[in-house]
């Protein structure tokens, strides 16, 4: 069946530092790739997406590429803020709508 | 367009009750999931609805069930409530149609405690 592993976390950094989590997937076919964030007390936000390989999805700084070689879709930002403290789940959507397959969720918190 | 929205946001039970979730989608979108968040399992698949009808459904026990109104609203129902229900329970909906391209938009999310 599908799964998705993610970095363990915690992950603490500094204001302006570059930030890696790493993400590898098994699945069947080609699913889509998702990162959600999820703020204290909130439900999960899209954070960006790619459905084919080679696609880069980006949003707010944050970028992730596709990679069907290495099946993996590892997020970066070059210069994180404190504002981006969240929880980070990468997620795979099955070829039929309504399910998706997330890893255990990074915790990132920025320091000032 | 209004987002997901779940009711109630917070909610406390007892072992044994049993409690409703309701979810209302976002307009047009015609399939909604429901997820079970725990610090200890992450987010889990409950099941999903598609047009009234139940077409996935996650490795929950039998108390777990759900339904879908001709307007894609949902409910879901936990029964016979146990102390490991305490959870973020999750819903999501999506346009619905068959495609790869299978964006979830998350609702704030039901708190359920059982004591």
């Amino acid at each position: 069946g599908n799964s998705v592993t993610q970095m363990e976390g915690p992950v603490t950094l500094s204001e302006e530092a570059f930030l890696t989590i790493n993400c590898t997937y098994t699945a069947t076919g080609y699913p889509s790739l998702f990162w959600y964030v999820q703020y204290p007390g909130e439900g999960l936000q899209l954070l960006l997406k790619a459905t084919k390989a080679d696609d880069k999805g980006s949003n707010k700084g944050f970028e992730a590429t596709y990679r069907k070689e290495t099946t993996s879709f590892h997020l970066e930002k070059g210069s994180v803020q404190v504002s981006d403290s969240a929880v980070y789940f990468c997620a795979l959507g099955d070829t039929n709508a309504g399910k998706s397959t997330f890893g255990d969720g990074t915790t990132l918190t920025v320091k000032p | 367009k209004a987002g997901v929205t779940q009711t109630p946001r917070y909610l406390i039970k007892t072992r044994g009750q049993q409690v409703t979730l309701s979810c209302s989608p976002i307009s047009g979108h015609r399939s909604v999931s429901w997820y079970q968040q725990t610090p200890g399992q992450g987010l889990q698949f409950l099941f999903e609805y598609f047009s009234e009808t139940q077409r996935n459904k996650g490795n929950f026990p039998g108390r777990f069930s759900g339904r879908q109104f001709s307007n894609s609203r949902s409910e879901m129902n936990v029964s016979t409530l146990e102390l490991g229900d305490s959870a973020l329970y999750l819903c999501a909906s999506s346009p619905g149609r068959k495609s790869s391209y299978n964006e979830q938009f998350f609702g704030p999310g039901t708190r359920l405690t059982v004591l």
